[in-house]
Order: C-alpha cells, then structure tokens, then sequence
C-alpha cells in the first residue's frame, strides 16, 4: 500500500527567507508525486509534479521540489517566502495499483509566512 | 477555460436523511475524482472514473455511498442513510484523457456537508 506523510502540521517562515515543507512516501514502485495548494476559501490547485527525469522540478508561484529516491522524499522549496505564499500545501503520489492509478494526499501542512 | 463546477456549496441535514452532489468537470477530460476531506485531512479518493466506467471505487462506502457518471460528463454522488462521521468537503476533481498518473487534477470548490 502507499503511503504519504507530511510530519509538519505547521511551518511557520518570515517573507523574505527560504521555504521547506517536508513530504515523504512509502511505495513499492516508482511513484508520481505532486503538490497542490489550497488558499483560504479556494478549491485545491496544482503547483508542481514529478514524473521522471530531472529530480528538481519547477512549479506555479516560484515553487520548486526535489525528488530523492534513497530518502523517499519530494520537499517543496522555494528561495524566498511572500506573505501571500501562506496556505495549506498537500503533497500526493500516484501509484499503478490493480491496473489503475490511484492517488494518495498526504494530510496537509499549513505554511505561515510572517511579514 | 471554465473550471469544475460543483454544487451545492454547502449542505446541512440530519443524520439518516439521503444527500447528492453534483459535478461538471471541465470540458474534454475524461477522468473524474470524488473525494472526501474531513477537517484536518488530506482528501481520501471515494471513486474515479474513466468517462463513464469506474477505474477504481475501493475506498467507497458502498452500503451507503453510490455515484454515477451515466454520460462520460457530469457526475452525482449520493449519501443514503447519511451519518454523523459523514460531515466532510466532498471534492469533485477531473484531468486530461490518458494516463491519470501523469496529469495533475483540477479540483472544483467543493460541497460542505453537515450532518445532524
């Protein structure tokens, strides 16, 4: 079974300096992984994705993410927080399970940027 | 480009009582998600469909949830009898045709149900 932790409930950074929200995962395969953002009263949307290939991806808003597959990781970063950047960010990995793709979202870390 | 719609916005009702939420995905993606977000969790995929067949429904209370895409497009869920611990964002989403793996998922706003 797949799994997706985000052990921070909280991460609190101030504007200017640099950002991580943690996510790790447990699958049996390779996986796809994702985040997505949740802003105050807005649906989820889709910041960055991990496929193959290059293990930095680029995202929406300036967000980028690492891919390590020795530490199960994909922490999403970004060099320098904006007060606006404050939202619930979830961290997702898709795996083929039964001849299909079944998408699993971590429980959510909420990302505080202080002026 | 017009994103998913979803309604209602909000619904309270009282416990055993039936519920149905509706869902347009946006226009030529084939693949449709409802989820269920309890406060404090991360959505928990209840079923996903390929145009209109069920690609996977495991997580899908089945003695008291149904949902149905009967044209390949809009979807209903439906809750009957509704209980206490059903008080949740249900959360309809879609993506491209093909893979889903590969295609990240446009969520709607979401149904805010309260059960009684």
């Amino acid at each position: 079974a797949q799994s997706v932790a985000q052990p921070e409930d909280q991460v609190n950074v101030a504007e200017g300096n640099p950002l991580t929200v943690k996510c790790t995962y447990s699958v049996s395969g390779n996986p796809y992984l994702f985040w997505y953002v949740q802003y105050p009263n807005r649906g989820l949307q889709f910041l960055l994705k991990y496929i193959t290939g290059d293990n930095l991806v680029k995202g929406s808003y300036g967000f980028e993410a690492e891919f390590n597959k020795s530490q199960t990781s994909f922490h999403l970063k970004k060099p320098s927080a904006l007060v606006s950047d404050s939202a619930l960010y979830f961290c997702a990995v898709s795996l083929a399970s039964g001849g299909s793709y079944i998408p699993t979202f971590g429980r959510g870390t909420s990302l505080i940027v202080h002026p | 480009e017009a994103g998913v719609a979803q309604s209602p916005r909000y619904k309270i009702i009282e416990k055993r009582q039936s519920v149905a939420f509706w869902c347009n995905p946006i226009s030529g993606h084939a693949t449709l998600y409802w989820y269920q977000q309890i406060l404090g969790q991360g959505p928990k995929l209840l079923i996903q469909f390929q145009n209109n067949g069920v690609v996977d429904d495991s997580q899908l209370p089945k003695d008291r949830f149904s949902a149905e895409r009967l044209k390949g497009v809009d979807s209903t869920l439906k809750i009957q009898p509704a209980k206490l611990e059903d008080s949740a964002v249900y959360l309809c989403a879609s993506s491209l045709v093909g893979q889903p793996s590969y295609n990240e998922q446009f969520f709607g706003p979401g149904t805010r149900l309260t059960v009684l």
